[in-house]
C-alpha cells in the first residue's frame, strides 16, 4: 500500500534548538497534513498544506509542501520541552482518494531542558 | 465542549473472542473515523462512516466491522481476535466528508489480546 516515510525516526535536542523533519512519498499527494501526538493522546493537526510550494507557519511551527508534491517538511524553532512527541505526516492516498488518510511511521521528539 | 470520547479506555481480551469499541463524536460532527495504532507505527486507517454510511474502508480482513448510529456516534467490531490486534484503536471525528479536512481524534481505547 501507499506509504509515507518519515526521517529522522528520532531527534534528541536541547531545548533553544530548532528541529527540522520531513515526508516523503513515491507518489504524487495533493494535500499534506501534520499532526503531533503526545503520550495517552489522539493524534492533534498542526498545519495542513494543500498547494504545492506553499508555506505555512502556526506559531514557531513552518511546514511546506514540497514543489515534486511528493514530500513535506516540518520546522520548529526555539525548541522547547513542551515540543516533546511524536510527530506524523499524513496525506489522502492517491489511490483512495480522500476516504483513506495515510500516516507516517512518525518522528519521535525528545527536548533536553 | 466535550471532544471525541471514546469507550472503554482499556480492554484486554483473549484470542478468538469479539471486541466492541465505542465512540462519541463531538456535537454536529457527522464524520467519524477509524484507526488502528501499533506500538511504534503511524495510525492506519479503518473505516470511514458519514451519515451513518461507509464512506471509506482500509485493507482490514472482513472481521473487522462498524456502524454508525442515528446520533454519529460509532462502534467498531472486531471478531476472533488475533494477538496481531493488540494496539491503539483512535477515534476521529469532523463535521466533513473529506479527510484532509481537520479531524479531532480522542484518547483511544489500548487492545491488548493475550
Amino acid at each position: 500500500g501507499q506509504q509515507l516515510n518519515q526521517s529522522p525516526q528520532s531527534m534528541f535536542i536541547q531545548e533553544g534548538e530548532d528541529v527540522s523533519m520531513n515526508c516523503t512519498s513515491s507518489s504524487i499527494f495533493n494535500t499534506w497534513l501534520w499532526y503531533k501526538q503526545d503520550p495517552g493522546e489522539g493524534p492533534v493537526l498542526l498545519i495542513a498544506l494543500y498547494k504545492a510550494g506553499e508555506l505555512t507557519s502556526n506559531g514557531r511551527l513552518t511546514a511546506q509542501f514540497g514543489i515534486t508534491r511528493k514530500d513535506s517538511f516540518l520546522n520548529i524553532s526555539a525548541s522547547i520541552p513542551s515540543d516533546v512527541g511524536i510527530y506524523f505526516c499524513a496525506g489522502p492516498s492517491p489511490q483512495g482518494g480522500s476516504e483513506k488518510l495515510v500516516f507516517g511511521k512518525g518522528t519521535k521528539l525528545t527536548v533536553n531542558p | 465542549d466535550a471532544g471525541v470520547t471514546q469507550s472503554p479506555t482499556h480492554l484486554i481480551k483473549t484470542r478468538g473472542q469479539h471486541v466492541t469499541l465505542r465512540c462519541s463524536p463531538i456535537s454536529g460532527h457527522k464524520s467519524v473515523s477509524w484507526y488502528q495504532q501499533v506500538l511504534g507505527q503511524g495510525p492506519q486507517f479503518i473505516f470511514q462512516y458519514y451519515e451513518k454510511e461507509e464512506r471509506g474502508r482500509g485493507n482490514f480482513p472482513d472481521r473487522f466491522s462498524a456502524r454508525q448510529f442515528p446520533n454519529y456516534s460509532s462502534e467498531l467490531n472486531v471478531n476472533a481476535l488475533l494477538l496481531g490486534d493488540s494496539a491503539l484503536y483512535l477515534c476521529a471525528s469532523s463535521p466533513f466528508l473529506d479527510l484532509y479536512n481537520e479531524q479531532f481524534f480522542g484518547p483511544g481505547t489500548r487492545l491488548t489480546v493475550l
